[in-house]
Parts: structure tokens; sequence; C-alpha cells
């Protein structure tokens, strides 16, 4: 089965520009999640979403949104990139929105030039 | 809100020995926890999780302790080998998993042949 699939895999962009990110969750789950991982840190919590709804969103700026599609997949989009935002930008899937464990993607490489 | 932290961001051991990886965190409504191995280049890739409920859980090679008095959770690796070289992380939610996934920061495992 294939699991969390992100794209692109890698991006450089420049300041002030704007980037979507890309994610497809494993097959039959609901609940998709954006964490935002800087080097030599563990992942950080941006969004969640389940069954196309927000249900959590993290000390992240405005600058930052996502939404979640009828076919579950998702999107991250960032708005005037700072050099900050350089990091590897993860998703991950779960079957619904209850304690259960998270399965990423091998994420996006954002570096912001 | 709650923090999660590793004691040693950098563990090394001897190929066959067994490795142990601690964590602290600090909300005591925290109720499950996730045990993640990340390698370079790689997204994080579960390994075992532990609810509040339970103080011992048994992987393949894995054991996951869990000390609610004290806040502490360990991660055992029986007969430690190259292929466990990874960074480690764990994970901490709470209300059931309607918290999102907060992260520690890390601990670097190598393993020497």
């Amino acid at each position: 089965d294939a699991g969390v699939t992100q794209s692109p895999t890698h991006l450089i962009k420049t300041r002030g520009q704007q980037v979507t990110l890309r994610c497809s969750p494993i097959s039959g789950h609901k609940s998709v999640s954006w964490y935002q991982q800087v080097l030599g840190q563990g992942p950080q919590f941006i969004f969640q979403y389940y069954e196309k709804e927000e249900r959590g969103r993290g000390n992240f700026p405005d600058r930052f949104s996502a939404r979640q599609f009828p076919n579950y997949s998702s999107e991250l989009n960032v708005n005037a990139l700072l050099l900050g935002d350089s990091a590897l930008y993860l998703c991950a899937s779960r079957p619904d929105y209850s304690n259960q464990p998270q399965h990423f993607g091998d994420g996006t490489r954002l570096s912001i030039l | 809100g709650e923090s999660v932290g590793l004691h040693l961001p950098t563990l090394s051991v001897q190929e066959g020995d067994n490795s142990i990886i601690n964590c602290a965190y600090s909300n005591s409504a925290s109720d499950y926890f996730i045990w993640y191995k990340q390698e370079s280049g790689k997204g994080p890739q579960f390994i075992i999780d532990i609810r509040s409920n339970m103080d011992k859980r048994q992987g393949q090679r894995v054991t996951v302790l869990l000390n609610k008095t004290v806040k502490h959770l360990s991660l055992q690796i029986a007969a430690t080998q190259p292929g466990d070289s990874a960074v480690y992380f764990c994970a901490a939610t709470a209300d059931s998993g309607n918290t999102p996934l907060v992260f520690g920061k890390g601990t670097r495992l190598s393993v020497i042949a």
C-alpha cells in the first residue's frame, strides 16, 4: 500500500514569493496534519484537518494556510516567504480523529534564497 | 502548554548492545505517546506507541516504558543493529488525540560496528 506522498520533494524559492505544497494521505485516512521541521529540531505542528475542516492550528503566522479536499488530500500554502521559512515540511495522516499514530511522508524540503 | 524533551541529544552504542533513549514531558494531561525514527532525508517513521493506561508495551526488539508519576518515558532497543542508526523522537498528545502532537528535539543514535 502506498504511504503518505508529498510533492514536490525539493523546492527553491526567493523571499516574498508564495509556495504550495501538496500531500496525499494513506488510502482511507481522513485526517491530515502539517508540520515544519527545521534542521536539528523536532517537527512543529502547523495545521490539522479532518473531514475537510480545520481542527487545529499551531503558532504560525497568517501567511500559512491550508485546506483539505473531498478526496482527503491537502495543500499547505505559504505567502510572502521569509528566509526563516526554510525547512522540511512534513505531512502526516491517520484514519480518523483519535488516538492513533500519525504516519508521515518524506516531506518537502523548502529552501528560501 | 506541553513541552517534550529528550535527555541526551546523542547516543553511541556498540552493535549488539541494548539502547535506551529517554524522554520527559511536562503536561500531566498527556495521554498518548509515540516514538518515531527518522533517517536522513526521510520523514519520521512510526516505531511504537503507548497509552496512559499502560506502563509498558513491547514490539519487535523495542519496548516503551511510561512512568506517569515522573512524566518520563523511554525507548529500549534490544540487540542494536547498524540499521537502527537514526534520530529518535518522542511525541505526546492529550485529550485522546484532540490536541496536536508535540515532539521533543530528538536523540541521534549511532551504532558502532
